[in-house]
C-alpha cells in the first residue's frame, strides 16, 4: 500500500522569505501522480501544484516549486516571496496512475503542514 | 473550471438523526465522487468510493449501514449519515473526477461541518 508522510506538524515563515515543506512516499508503482494542496481556514481544499512521475523536470507554478527526487521517493514544497496568504495547511498526496485502473483516482494524504507566515 | 458544489456547508443535528450531505459537479460529469472525512487538525481519509450507477465501496472500518451514500445521476452524490452521533461530528468533503479519458484531476467541494448534539 502507498503511504505519504509530511515529517513537519508545523512551520513558520518570514513574509518574502522561502519555506520549504518536506514530504516523502512508499510505493512500489513507477507511474504516479503527486500533489501539494493548500487548505486554508475556509477548509476548501486548492490544488497548489502537481507532478507527472514520468517527468523529470520540476513542476514549478509562479512563487511555487517542487524538488521531486524519484529515487528517494521525496516530493518537497518550495514557496518563494512568502504571503500572509499563504498561510494554511498544507498537505501532500499520491494518486496513481488511473491507466493501471485499480483505486479509481483517489487521493492519499499526508499528516498535513500547518505553515504560518509572519509579517 | 469544474466546479463542486457541497451541501450543506454546515449542519447541526441531534443525536439519533440524520443528516443527508449532497455533492454535485455542477459543469462535468463525474463518474466517480470520492468522500473523505477530516477531524480536527487531523488529515483527509477516505471513506468511499462512489460510481455512478452502482454500489459505493466502502474503506475499512467504515460502516456501509451507517454512511449511505447514493450515486444516482453522473452529476449528484450523497451521503447520508444515519442515526448520527456526537462521535460522527466531523468535517464530511467530497470529491469528483470527471470521465474524460486520461488522469483527469479531483475537484473539491467546500466540505460539510456536522456537528451532532
Amino acid at each position: 500500500a502507498q503511504t505519504v508522510t509530511q515529517s513537519q506538524p508545523e512551520m513558520s515563515v518570514q513574509e518574502a522569505e522561502t519555506v520549504t515543506l518536506s514530504c516523502t512516499y512508499d510505493t512500489s508503482e513507477s507511474d504516479y501522480y503527486l500533489f501539494w494542496y493548500k487548505q486554508p481556514p475556509s477548509r476548501q481544499m486548492i490544488l497548489v501544484i502537481r507532478q507527472e512521475a514520468y517527468k523529470q523536470q520540476n513542476a514549478t507554478e509562479n512563487r511555487f516549486s517542487v524538488n521531486f527526487q524519484k529515487a528517494a521517493k521525496s516530493f518537497s514544497l518550495k514557496i518563494s516571496d512568502s504571503q500572509l496568504g499563504d498561510a494554511a495547511m498544507y498537505f501532500c498526496a499520491y494518486r496513481r496512475n488511473l491507466g493501471y485502473g485499480g483505486s479509481q483516482g483517489n487521493l492519499i494524504f499526508g499528516k498535513g503542514t500547518k505553515l504560518s507566515v509572519k509579517p | 473550471g469544474a466546479v463542486v458544489s457541497q451541501h450543506p456547508s454546515r449542519v447541526i443535528c441531534k443525536s439519533g438523526t440524520s443528516v443527508k450531505i449532497e455533492c454535485r459537479s455542477l459543469d462535468f460529469q463525474a463518474t466517480t465522487m470520492f468522500w473523505y472525512r477530516q477531524f480536527p487538525k487531523q488529515s483527509l481519509m477516505l471513506m468511499a468510493t462512489s460510481n455512478e450507477g452502482s454500489k459505493a465501496t466502502y474503506e475499512q472500518g467504515v460502516e456501509k449501514d451507517k454512511f449511505l451514500i447514493n450515486h444516482a445521476s453522473l452529476t449528484l452524490s450523497t451521503l447520508t449519515v444515519t442515526s448520527a452521533h456526537p462521535e460522527d461530528s466531523s468535517f464530511y468533503i467530497c470529491s469528483a473526477r470527471d470521465g474524460l479519458p486520461g488522469n483527469s484531476p479531483l475537484h473539491f467541494g467546500n466540505g460539510t461541518r456536522l456537528t451532532v448534539t
